[in-house]
């Protein structure tokens, strides 16, 4: 499966802290994004990162990616408990699928 | 401007029955996305159509799920037969063109459980 597993699968932290969350995928990419579902409802989209970036930046927001292990961080600075949610990573493939591959997702909770 | 829009947000029906979700993507995106996504489960892709092309149906799990697209805009899923095991948020995304290298805009899903 091309599916992205992300770890870890919760994580709780207090308002303020730091949120680190990871993702590793199979295949070869030519992005990855990280989306947020609040709720179980829709999900919305954070951050897109190019399989010829390593550091990304937005807002709270820093991305990293490492091609040769296959693997991507979201970082979440200075959390509020606004930011509870599940963040997803998705991955595309360099050829075939038309369609992203989703992990299973970390539920995030920061406790206020 | 609208976002994605999905009806009915949640629907409850009788195994066995037939459902159909609608999907009205945002205005002038060609690509758009069905996905499953089972309790407390990442999304699971189900079918793909972009403009005029036909569809890419290779995530339907079997011959009981069909969707259209009718004037390359709304789109319906439809479940035949419904079974148990289709209860799932079932959710649309909808992209300005190729979907898989920009980001993918999600309605607010159609919950549906079969009893």
């Amino acid at each position: 499966s091309q599916q992205g597993e992300e770890d870890p699968q919760a994580l709780s932290i207090q308002e303020g802290e730091n949120a680190t969350m990871n993702c590793s995928y199979k295949t070869s990419i030519n992005n990855l994004q990280w989306y947020r579902q609040n709720s179980g409802r829709g999900l919305v989209h954070l951050i897109l990162i190019r399989s010829n970036e390593r550091e990304k930046h937005s807002g709270r927001l820093r991305v990293t990616l490492d091609t040769s292990k296959k693997s991507s961080s979201l970082l979440i600075t200075a959390s509020r408990a606004a930011d509870t949610a599940s963040y997803f990573c998705a991955t595309d493939a360099r050829a075939g699928a038309n369609n992203l591959f989703f992990g299973t997702g970390t539920r995030l909770t920061v406790i206020p | 401007g609208a976002g994605v829009s999905q009806s009915p947000s949640n629907k409850v029906t009788e195994k066995g029955k037939d459902v159909e979700l609608r999907c009205d993507p945002i205005s002038g995106h060609t690509a758009l996305y069905w996905y499953r996504q089972s309790l407390g489960q990442g999304l699971e892709f189900l079918i793909y159509f972009q403009g005029n092309s036909a569809p890419d149906k290779s995530g339907l799990p079997s011959d009981r799920f069909s969707a259209e697209r009718t004037g390359g805009s709304v789109s319906t899923l439809t479940i035949q037969r419904t079974q148990q095991e289709d209860s799932a948020v079932y959710l649309c995304a909808s992209s300005p063109e190729v979907a898989k290298r920009n980001e993918q805009f999600f309605g607010p899903g159609t919950r549906l459980t079969v009893l």
